[in-house]
């Protein structure tokens, strides 16, 4: 069975510095995974996906992620935070094509100035 | 790009009774759509897989009489809460998978607070 494991809770930073947000996988065979990213009172957005092609990928707003297969790990990193990136930020797992998602518990961004 | 829509957004209802709540996909067909529920500062669990000509599928521990879905035709699906409660207070959101590989289109959900 799948699942992701995110790693911390809440994470706080200072405008302008490096954000990591750390998401590690289980899964019994090459996984999907994405980032999800949750404004308050919004809808989801995608920020990135992994479907097996480049280990590094790169999405949208500043954010990419690193798959390695390795370490079973996802982590989701921006070199510069802004404060509109402050949201609730969900690592998550495919059962396969076309079915529902696993989510994991969400970290919390704080972007302080 | 494609949209998934909700309605309604906010539903505030007294115990004891019903609110449906509708999901469709405004520009693409989809025969399947998936509900989820998140609570107060926790994540999205998946309730049920919505099919559009047979029954829907309820994960374990999700009661189908309780929440009953149709999936009326291939653009709209509906979850309706039935003698609903203040535990069933909370954030529905619905998804639908698009034609790219691994895309999912989600609702801007609906908050429902059981009174």
């Amino acid at each position: 069975a799948q699942s992701v494991t995110q790693l911390d809770s809440h994470v706080s930073v200072s405008e302008g510095t490096p954000v990591l947000l750390r998401c590690n996988y289980s899964s019994s065979y090459s996984p999907s995974l994405f980032w999800y990213v949750q404004h308050p009172n919004k809808g989801l957005q995608l920020l990135l996906k992994y479907t097996s092609a480049a280990t590094l990928v790169k999405g949208i707003n500043g954010f990419e992620a690193e798959f390695k297969k390795s370490e079973t790990s996802f982590h989701l990193t921006k070199p510069s935070a802004h404060m509109s990136d402050a949201a609730e930020y969900f690592c998550v797992v495919s059962r396969q094509a076309g079915t529902a998602l696993i989510f994991g518990k969400g970290t919390t961004l704080s972007v302080s100035s | 790009g494609a949209v998934v829509s909700q309605h309604p957004s906010w539903v505030i209802c007294k115990s004891g009774t019903s609110v449906k709540i509708e999901c469709r996909s405004l520009d693409f067909q989809a025969t399947t759509m998936f509900w989820y529920r998140q609570f107060p500062k926790q994540s999205l669990m998946l309730m049920a897989t919505s099919n559009e000509g047979s029954k829907a599928t309820y994960e374990q521990g999700v009661e189908k009489d309780k929440f009953l879905i149709n999936h009326a035709s291939l653009t709209l699906s509906t979850l309706t809460v039935t003698s609903a409660h203040p535990e069933d207070s909370s954030f529905y959101i619905c998804s639908a998978p698009g034609l790219a590989e691994e895309t999912q289109y989600f609702g801007p959900g609906t908050r429902l607070l059981v009174l």
